[in-house]
């Protein structure tokens, strides 16, 4: 099991708003990073430290954390957002990163 | 620009030593501020964290896999590698490289995986 939780599927309306969560004990002290993983296809990096987004990555992604909670938002999704999600940090016992168990994001 | 590829063996024999390369291209492997990652992901499964290595050749490994696992890296040739022993089929997954990077924002630590490699499928079956 992953020290990292995230809900395993979330939907969303086209051109709407949604936020994907990622919860652990770690996040108290270190931020989350975000990836976006289309099928076949390897992870990219959406969001970091909170809230930067390399260079490439629209700004209807953000981020934001509050307690042990991460989130990914996405305001005014768009067809090609859906994908899986990953959220990233260190663990809360040593030198070791970890990732969320991934979300599967649905735009309708 | 600074690119990834994985390069190995596709399949290999159950108890067998699995080894791949990540061959780092566009740049130096030594670059300042960067450590070197692998990740794996088991078909229709999430992503799992392997371990890092630093050109100072300090390693951190998934607890998991702490027994089994090494990574080394090799400067002079701009290539990092994995070794992972005792393979069953458990262990059949695409396995990526990617660069890693960490810093500090305010008074909190962050670390990300900035740029990957296409990955590699490795297969353990007899």
């Amino acid at each position: 099991s992953s020290e990292l939780t995230q809900d395993p599927a979330v939907s969303v309306a086209l051109g709407q708003t949604v936020s994907i969560t990622c919860q652990g004990d770690s996040l108290r002290s270190y931020y989350a990073s975000w990836y976006q993983q289309k099928p076949g296809q390897a992870p990219v990096l959406v969001i970091y430290a909170k809230n930067s987004r390399p260079s490439g990555i629209p700004d209807r992604f953000s981020g934001s954390s509050s307690g042990n909670t991460a989130s990914l938002t996405i305001t005014g999704a768009q067809a090609e957002d859906e994908a899986d999600y990953y959220c990233n940090s260190r663990d809360s016992s040593g030198f070791h990163l970890v990732f969320g168990g991934g979300t599967k994001l649905t735009v309708l | 620009q600074v690119q990834l590829q994985e390069s190995g063996p596709g399949l290999v024999k159950p108890s067998q030593t699995l080894s791949l390369t990540c061959t780092v291209s566009g740049g130096s492997i030594s670059s300042s501020g960067y450590y070197w990652n692998w990740i794996r992901q088991p078909a229709g499964k999430g992503l799992e964290w392997i371990g890092r290595i630093y050109t100072s050749g300090n390693t951190n490994y998934n607890p998991s896999l702490k027994s089994r696992v090494t990574i080394s890296v090799d400067t002079s040739k701009n290539k990092f590698s994995l070794r992972l022993s005792s393979v069953t089929a458990a262990d059949t997954a695409v396995y990526y490289c990617a660069r890693g990077s960490s810093g500090v924002v305010v008074t909190w630590y962050y670390y990300c995986m900035d740029l990957w490699g296409k990955g590699t499928t490795v297969t353990v079956s007899s």
